[in-house]
Order: C-alpha cells, then structure tokens, then sequence
C-alpha cells in the first residue's frame, strides 16, 4: 500500500516562534497533489496548503510554508510565527488517483504561550 | 464553506444494530468519500462515489456498505456494528476543477457501538 508517514506524533513550540512538521510519503506516480489539512479540537478539517508536484517552487500561504523535496519523498510544514490558534492536529495527505486522498497518522501540535 | 452536512452528529448503538450515517451536500459536487478517524490511523477511506450509482472501496470498507441515488446525498450504512467501528465518520466532497485534488469536509460523526 502506498503510504504517508508522519514521524512526529506531537511537537510543541512557543509563541511566535517557528516549528516545521515532517511527512514523508511514497508513489508511483510523477504528477499529483500533496495537501496539508489541520484539525483544532472542534474537529473541522481545514485545508493549510497544498502543493502540486510538477512544480518545483514550494508553496507559501502566509505563515505557513513548505519544503517539498521530490526526489526525498518529502514534505514538511513550516508554520512561522506561531500563534496559540495555531494548535491542532495536522495531517499530511497524497493525492491518489479519483481524487482521493491518503493520510498521515497526525501530529499533534501544542504552542506554548 | 462547502456546504456539507452529516447526521447524525453523534450517535450511540449498541453491538449487532444497523446504522446509517448521511452525508448531504448542496455543492453539486461529483465525488463524495467516507473516511473513518482513529487515534494513531489518521483519516482512513472507507468507500467513495464518482457519480450517482458509481461507488468504489476504500481500504476498510469490510463491514460498511454504500448507496447514492442522488447526487447530493451519500449514505453510509453498518449492517451490523461492531465495537470496531466505534469511530469518528467524516464525509467528504470533490469537483475536479483543475485538477486540484482538493477535498472539502463535513464536521464529523462520533459513533460509539457498545
């Protein structure tokens, strides 16, 4: 099965500053999607970012950025600033064909006042 | 925000009942999922649908069964539950527009089989 790993389980870190979420995944495929989505307690899954392979420049929506490494098969967040909001689980999710996605087992992430 | 709805919200049955999870959308999207939620699992794909009529497993659909006659509706059904399954539901909707890939959720059901 073609999976997607999550390292960390939890990491903490203080307000405003800056803390970078692993995943790594594997395919076969050349083109598709990598997402991460974050989930606060009240259990809403919210798309943070998302990054299509063919492009080679990282994708960057405000305080949060990532560092995809094709050829590595890896795809972290780095959250910037980080604010106490910012806690949450988050999860790293493939694009498989269809549409449909496949997760990271989650890391929990706590931010310290 | 997609507008998805999933009900009930929570829900608690007892072993070897029949439960049917909705998930209503009003978005006209093409895709709908089902993912089950466990602790150290992450989200996991049940089953999904492509169309009205056209549905496909996930990788634990054992136990689950599916039905959509309507676009904006997509049913998920236990036949008979087991302490298993006790979990957290979540329904899940695409258009594939670009290509983007992008799935939009509803806000979860917590089932508890006892």
């Amino acid at each position: 099965a073609q999976t997607v790993t999550q390292s960390q389980p939890e990491m903490s870190v203080q307000e405003a500053e800056t803390v970078t979420l692993s995943c790594t995944y594997d395919t076969s495929e050349s083109d598709y999607y990598l997402f991460w989505y974050k989930q606060p307690p009240s259990r809403q899954m919210i798309l943070v970012i998302r990054q299509e392979a063919y492009k080679q420049q990282n994708a960057t929506e405000n305080r949060f950025s990532v560092n995809f490494q094709k050829a590595a098969k890896s795809f972290s967040l780095k959250i910037s600033d980080s604010q106490l909001g910012d806690a949450a689980m988050y999860f790293c999710a493939r694009e498989t064909s269809g549409s449909r996605l496949t997760f990271g087992e989650g890391t929990q992430l706590t931010v310290n006042p | 925000d997609a507008g998805i709805t999933q009900s009930p919200r929570h829900k608690v049955t007892e072993t070897g009942t029949p439960v049917t999870l909705r998930c209503h959308q009003t978005e006209n999207h093409r895709y709908m999922y089902w993912y089950r939620q466990d602790p150290g699992h992450g989200l996991r794909l049940i089953h999904y649908s492509y169309g009205v009529k056209d549905t496909d497993k996930g990788e634990v659909s054992d136990g689950y069964s599916v039905s959509r006659s309507k676009t904006e509706d997509f049913l998920l059904t236990l036949e008979s539950a087991t302490s298993s399954q006790t979990s957290v539901y979540f329904c899940a909707i695409s258009e594939i527009s670009g290509d983007t890939g992008e799935l939009f959720f509803g806000e979860g059901s917590r089932l508890t089989v006892l």
